[in-house]
């Protein structure tokens, strides 16, 4: 089992639309949860961070976070082509304190 | 601010040959990890740094290193390279606790 699973994807929306990207991982003790944008050649760039159980709301975006599920989901509010991009899970393991792994990553596609 | 700053950006090296990556993290930051991208294995955690010590390190053979200076400046070496140790390395900082890391642009190395 992998400790950070996503679907691969491709995702593809409608421009406007909602997109929903999920993630699930495998270590009860992790504490710390992110989302990483990475556009195609580009470094990954950190989009939302969550820590508790819950949502977390920033702009267009919605991280979701269920520590019982082992879940963490995030979501885009109307859709925009600027960000089809690759969508990266990380998580931080807490018996491996600053050891931060990643997802393979969900590619995300915005029809305009 | 200045952002999280890799050097060089493109490098080219011969198999058998040793190379040494640098990275300059955010002002006051002194956690750094390293990873290693590949189009597929994703995104792979080589070692984190935090005050000139090792805290973590992922399951690389003993070719990869690393080591973190008192200004928090980091540098990775890979000795007797090979071919599949193409890759994009990147390196991100962070203050150190369970917050997000911030990468820099990376290195691409190409082994010929």
């Amino acid at each position: 089992q992998k400790e950070v699973e996503q679907n691969s994807g491709p995702l593809s929306v409608p421009e406007g639309a909602i997109a929903s990207l999920n993630c699930t991982y495998s270590d009860r003790g992790s504490q710390s949860f992110f989302w990483y944008r990475q556009y195609s050649g580009k470094s990954p760039e950190l989009i939302m961070s969550i820590y508790s159980n819950g949502d977390k709301e920033d702009g267009r975006f919605t991280a979701q976070l269920n520590k019982a599920s082992q879940y963490v989901s995030l979501l885009i509010r109307d859709s925009q082509p600027s960000d089809s991009a690759t969508y990266l899970c990380a998580v931080i393991r807490g018996e491996y304190g600053n050891k931060l792994v990643f997802g393979a990553g969900t590619i995300l596609r915005v029809k305009s | 601010k200045a952002g999280v700053t890799q050097t060089p950006r493109y490098l080219i090296k011969t198999r058998g040959q040793q190379v040494t990556l640098s990275c300059s993290p955010i002002s006051g930051h002194r956690s750094v990890s390293w990873y290693q991208q590949t189009p597929g294995q994703g995104l792979q955690f080589l070692f984190e740094y935090f005050s000139e010590t090792q805290r973590n390190k992922g399951n690389f053979p003993g070719r990869f290193s690393g080591r973190q200076f008192s200004n928090s400046r980091s540098e990775m070496n890979v000795s007797t390279l090979e071919l599949g140790d193409s890759a994009l390395y990147l390196c991100a900082s962070s203050l150190g606790g369970a917050g997000g890391y911030t990468f820099g642009s990376g290195t691409r190395l190409t082994v010929v």
